[in-house]
Parts: C-alpha cells; structure tokens; sequence
C-alpha cells in the first residue's frame, strides 16, 4: 500500500508554455503533499506545501505565480509551470503525507518528472 | 536554522567491503530521522528511526539514532554494485510548518 503516482515521467516542451504535472495517492488520502525540485548531483529542494482545499504554502525563494499548485482533492495535487524557460528544466518530485497512525514513514514518494524546457 | 549534515559526501569502495555514512542533525520538533537510497529516479524509503538505540535492520543494511547526540549512522555490511546510490538523509520537523529537512546525500560507489 501506499502507492504514489506521478504524471507524466518525462516532458519536453517548448520555452514560454506551460506544463501540469500531476501528483496522485493510489490507496490513501493525502491532506498534505509536498512538491521537491531537484537539480543534478544536488539534494531534494522543498518548494511547496500543498493542502487540500488551501492554499499552498511556498518556501522562500519559490516564485508562487511560476510555479502554480492546486490540492484539489484528497488524492490528487497538481503542479503548473506557468510560462517554462530553460530554466526550469529540472527533475520535480511530489510527496504525500499518510494519514496520522501510520508508523513507519513520513511521506511517501512519486516516481518524479524529469522537465526539460528548450 | 534547522539543518542535516551528511558525511562523507562521496565514498568510493570495492564489493564485499562495510561502509558507514553519518548524519548529524540540528532540527527543532524532531519527530523522526529517516534514510532513503536514490539511483536514477525518487529516493526509495529505507529506515525511519524515531527512539535512541534501536536498530533498524534490512538484510545487509542497518541503521541506529542517538538522539542525545543527535545523529544517525547507517551500515551496509558486504557492498555490492548494486549498492552504488545516493543516500540521502532527513529529518522531520513536526512543527506549524512541518517538512522534511534534507542532508546533501552521501553519493556511494561501489566498485567490483
């Protein structure tokens, strides 16, 4: 149990358009889940608490217009590149938090999508 | 500042060797200290440790807390290639914004 998805894998697009990626608990309800960005050879990047039926809450430095997250329901959230340059290319990884009671893990982890802007 | 120290930040051994990667933590509203594996996607969850001195064990890999020294060690007893990852630590901080905070990761290369 557990399962988180991840939606799509991978995407190229082109500079100037948006991109959604889509974040989904298979088999439980997720209040919060969290968005990661992380570049090569680097460490998970916290950018966003997300919170079902709130709004999310950004860490310092994360552009919240850019970068547009929508917790829609228990089991999906959802992240928008709005306008993608370059440098938003990036591997973004989602989590979800399980329900209180479960004992051994904190979040559990999509599959993550690899961006790629040109 | 909450912060996670990992150490070393690379490591390179032969197949059949023991490594011991370190993490040492400052965080406030420490709930749990947690160890994932990352190859080429996701970190893969290995241990969640939450009380001093109770080992957490999975074949070959092994993980202790000291939360009076506040650190963490995990062990992999007789590496193999497939060992060769990323193991990044983190701790969970249970505050108003509670969150994962994340070491650097200790990049593992395990030769034949």
């Amino acid at each position: 149990g557990a399962v988180v998805s991840q939606h799509p894998s991978r995407v190229i697009c082109k500079s100037g358009t948006s991109v959604k990626i889509e974040c989904r608990s298979l088999d439980f309800q997720a209040t919060t889940m969290f968005w990661y960005r992380q570049f090569p050879k680097k460490s998970l990047m916290l950018m966003a608490t997300s919170n079902e039926g709130s709004k999310a809450t950004y860490e310092q430095g994360v552009e919240k217009d850019k970068f547009l997250i929508n917790h829609a329901s228990l089991t999906l959230s959802t992240l928008t590149v709005t306008s993608a340059h370059p440098e938003d290319s990036s591997f973004y990884i989602c989590s979800a938090e399980p329900p209180s009671g479960f004992s051994y893990n904190e979040q559990f982890f999509g599959p993550g999508t690899r961006l790629t802007v040109l | 500042e909450d912060k996670v120290v990992q150490s070393p930040l690379s490591l390179v051994v032969h197949e059949g060797d023991t490594v011991t990667l370190n993490c040492s933590y400052e965080v406030t509203n420490f709930r749990s200290l947690l160890w994932y594996k990352q190859e080429k996607k996701a970190p893969t969850f290995l241990f969640m440790l939450t009380s001093s001195g109770i080992e957490k064990k999975s074949g070959r890999l092994s993980s202790i807390l000291d939360k009076k020294e506040l650190f963490s060690i995990l062990n992999i007893t007789a590496t193999q290639t497939g060992d060769s990852a990323v193991y990044l630590c983190a701790v969970y901080n249970a505050g108003n914004n509670r969150k994962l905070i994340w070491g650097l990761g200790t990049s593992l290369a395990v030769n034949p």
